[in-house]
């Protein structure tokens, strides 16, 4: 199948740790993203990970890759209230020609 | 500044009218995409373009048209055809379709109300 899967909400304290999860289907990803859509706005690419890497860090943000279970999550360390918004997992496979397939979105409420 | 704009941002029309939304990107990028957005689903593909003169069908095309006479532009004309077009319509733009990182930049969306 083509599913990128997400839970559709999560909520967090301000100041704790958020972690986003994303499980995909098809071993044939090239890269794998992270989008964030705030209210009313278009998506911005907060980071990607290449499939041949495990993790990589930026700042407040992690992500790891779990290429055997096909798992993808994205921490961010200390959220605050400005990371209120709809988190998407995305991935590029390459099936005879390139595709991006996004997930549903998980909507990250931060409580103060 | 380089970027992606979409206009306009909120549209009404009434049912049986054809509308089209405007998409132009000045970052040089070869591929557009065109998604639509509802509540609690992942964005979906409507239409694509790896470069000018040639676009090919997403994933939901049926009811929706495009064209790419320049580089820089990829109107989306949704017809009297499309059954359910009130949705909030994403317009994004990539380098290329994949080949490199694949980062898609997103224009800030229209909103489309019909009645």
């Amino acid at each position: 199948g083509e599913d990128v899967e997400q839970s559709l909400f999560l909520s967090v304290r301000e100041g704790d740790s958020s972690v986003i999860n994303c499980t995909y289907t098809d071993s044939s990803s090239t890269y794998l993203y992270w989008y964030k859509q705030e209210p009313g706005a278009g998506l911005q690419l907060l980071t990607y990970i290449f499939s041949n890497m495990d993790m990589k860090q930026d700042q407040r943000l992690t992500v790891l890759l779990n290429k055997k279970d096909k798992h993808l999550s994205l921490r961010i360390a200390d959220t605050q209230t400005g990371d209120s918004a709809i988190y998407f997992c995305a991935e590029t496979r390459y099936t005879g020609g390139f595709k991006t397939i996004f997930g549903a979105g998980t909507r990250l409420f931060v409580k103060a | 500044d380089g970027g992606i704009t979409q206009s306009p941002k909120y549209l009404f029309r009434k049912e049986g009218q054809n509308v089209t939304l405007s998409c132009e990107q000045n970052l040089n990028h070869d591929a557009m995409y065109w998604y639509r957005q509802d509540p609690g689903q992942g964005l979906r593909l409507i239409y694509y373009s790896q470069i000018v003169n040639d676009f090919q069908k997403g994933d939901i095309a049926e009811g929706y048209s495009v064209s790419r006479e320049k580089k820089e532009s990829f109107p989306l004309t949704v017809t009297s055809a499309q059954k359910n077009p009130t949705a909030f319509y994403l317009c994004a733009s990539s380098i290329d379709l994949g080949g490199s990182v694949g980062e898609q930049y997103f224009g800030p969306g229209t909103r489309l109300t019909v009645t």
